[in-house]
């Protein structure tokens, strides 16, 4: 089975610090994806990677953003972490659109 | 873009009953896809629908695939507790053949 595995499960930062998120697949996936899951809105694309070195913005891009150095790697970074960035953050990656396989999550509190 | 209304936001069932939900766009889509979210996990891809008009178990669930390509369905037969979580509706946003979007989801709770 694909593994997506990411970092942390729970985080806890301060605000104006840089966070890193870290997200490994373990599949040889192309596409890589990071979501942001907050009640009452869904799931919400913020950076994808179709391939390494690649990016792409999602929806809500703002104060984020991504580094795919190696293929099977996809990091998200908030350069300067807000309150409002306080979130449940889901990475995922795919072959294909039916493929999507998602990490457990991580928690983020930024206090 | 193509949005997605997922309806209904919860529901509160007893274990035995059977549940439905649905998820409806102004866009055709040309995959359908059915998560679900246990509780502190990431979602997990239930049923996948590629055809209009498409019937698809798998255990207890069936999902279809609306025949006018802007709506999809799923059923829980005869509910049981570990039933319990979140059900996303998702699909392709076009023309890209690997990003998907998603319903906000419906809070599914079992009682025993």
């Amino acid at each position: 089975d694909v593994k997506v595995t990411q970092s942390s499960r729970y985080l806890v930062k301060r605000t104006g610090e840089k966070v890193f998120l870290e997200c490994v697949q373990d599949m040889d996936h192309e596409n890589m994806f990071w979501y942001r899951q907050d009640p009452g809105l869904g799931l919400r694309l913020i950076y994808f990677s179709y391939d390494v070195k690649m990016k792409e913005k999602g929806d809500i891009p703002e104060g984020y953003s991504v580094s795919r150095e190696k293929k099977e790697r996809f990091s998200l970074i908030l350069e300067s972490a807000s309150t409002n960035q306080t979130s449940m953050y889901l990475c995922a990656s795919s072959l294909v659109v039916s493929g999507y396989t998602f990490g457990s999550g991580t928690r983020l509190t930024v206090v | 873009g193509q949005q997605l209304n997922q309806s209904p936001q919860s529901m509160f069932i007893q274990e035995g009953e059977d549940v439905s939900m649905n998820c409806t766009s102004s866009s055709i889509f040309n995959t359908w896809l059915w998560y679900k979210q246990d509780p502190g996990e990431g979602p997990v891809l239930l049923i996948a629908l590629y055809k209009a008009g498409e019937l698809t178990s798998n255990g207890r669930l069936t999902a279809q695939f609306g025949t006018t390509r802007k709506d999809s369905f799923l059923n829980i037969s005869a509910s049981i507790p570990s039933d319990v979580g979140i059900y996303f509706c998702a699909g392709p946003v076009a023309p890209s053949n690997y990003k998907l979007t998603f319903g906000k989801g419906t809070l599914l709770t079992v009682n025993p």
